[in-house]
């Protein structure tokens, strides 16, 4: 067990909606990473928060956004959902953010229908 | 641009030794990393190491690193059945703050 969790564990939704994937990391880490991972493109980076402000922007598309809260929880919204959505949506989370370890969570599996 | 290659399978008997290749293309990485991922579930660290340094050793597992060819190597000796899983390799970006560009995996099949 990493410490990083998220939810839900899986999700099933329609094209066209949009679906809300939650974070919590670490206790004591500051920085909060997403990454997609689909069969056709890999393990992809999206984007990275620390201590609430964004750090760094990775093949996130514009239908997608995030933040982190106050607490240091995260929200990956993903809206106006197509097929190619579907995917694995990891949260990783480090202390600084800066060349240290990222610990993964388990994962939200989105399937869009 | 950024890239990170892995051969995309490697099967092996149960007590044998695994190899598992990697290269990637930042020389400026401070670390480089091996991720395992089970069925079914998150990714887990394994090891990774530092970028001045050219070998590390964790129990089973022994990191080498050639930085003149940027190649990294994971071997998992008296591999087990339990070490089915796909093993990832993983460099800090250099144009995306410190995301990790990953490989696209090494799927390992132990048969016993």
């Amino acid at each position: 067990d990493s410490g990083v969790t998220q939810t839900p564990k899986h999700l099933i939704t329609a094209t066209g909606q949009r679906v809300t994937l939650r974070c919590s990391p670490r206790s004591g880490d500051l920085s909060v990473y997403w990454y997609q991972q689909s069969l056709d493109q890999g393990l992809q980076f999206l984007i990275q928060y620390y201590n609430g402000e964004e750090r760094a922007k990775g093949n996130i598309l514009e239908r997608f956004s995030a933040q982190q809260f106050p607490d240091l929880h995260s929200e990956l919204n993903l809206s106006s959902l197509e097929l190619g959505d579907s995917a694995l949506y990891f949260c990783a989370s480090s202390l600084t953010g800066v060349a240290d370890t990222q610990y993964f969570g388990p994962g939200t599996r989105l399937t869009v229908l | 641009g950024e890239d990170v290659e892995q051969s995309l399978f490697l099967s092996v008997r149960e007590g044998d030794s695994s190899v598992i290749n990697c290269t990637y293309t930042d020389s400026s990485s401070t670390y480089l990393y091996w991720y395992k991922q089970e069925p079914g579930a998150g990714l887990q660290l394994l090891t990774y190491i530092f970028s001045n340094m050219d070998m590390k050793q964790d129990q089973r597992l022994t990191v080498l690193l050639n930085k003149k060819d940027k190649h990294l190597s994971l071997r998992i000796a008296d591999t087990q059945t339990g070490d089915s899983a796909i093993y990832f390799c993983a460099e800090t970006s250099n144009q995306a703050g410190t995301a990790l560009i990953f490989g696209k995996g090494t799927t390992l099949s132990v048969s016993s």
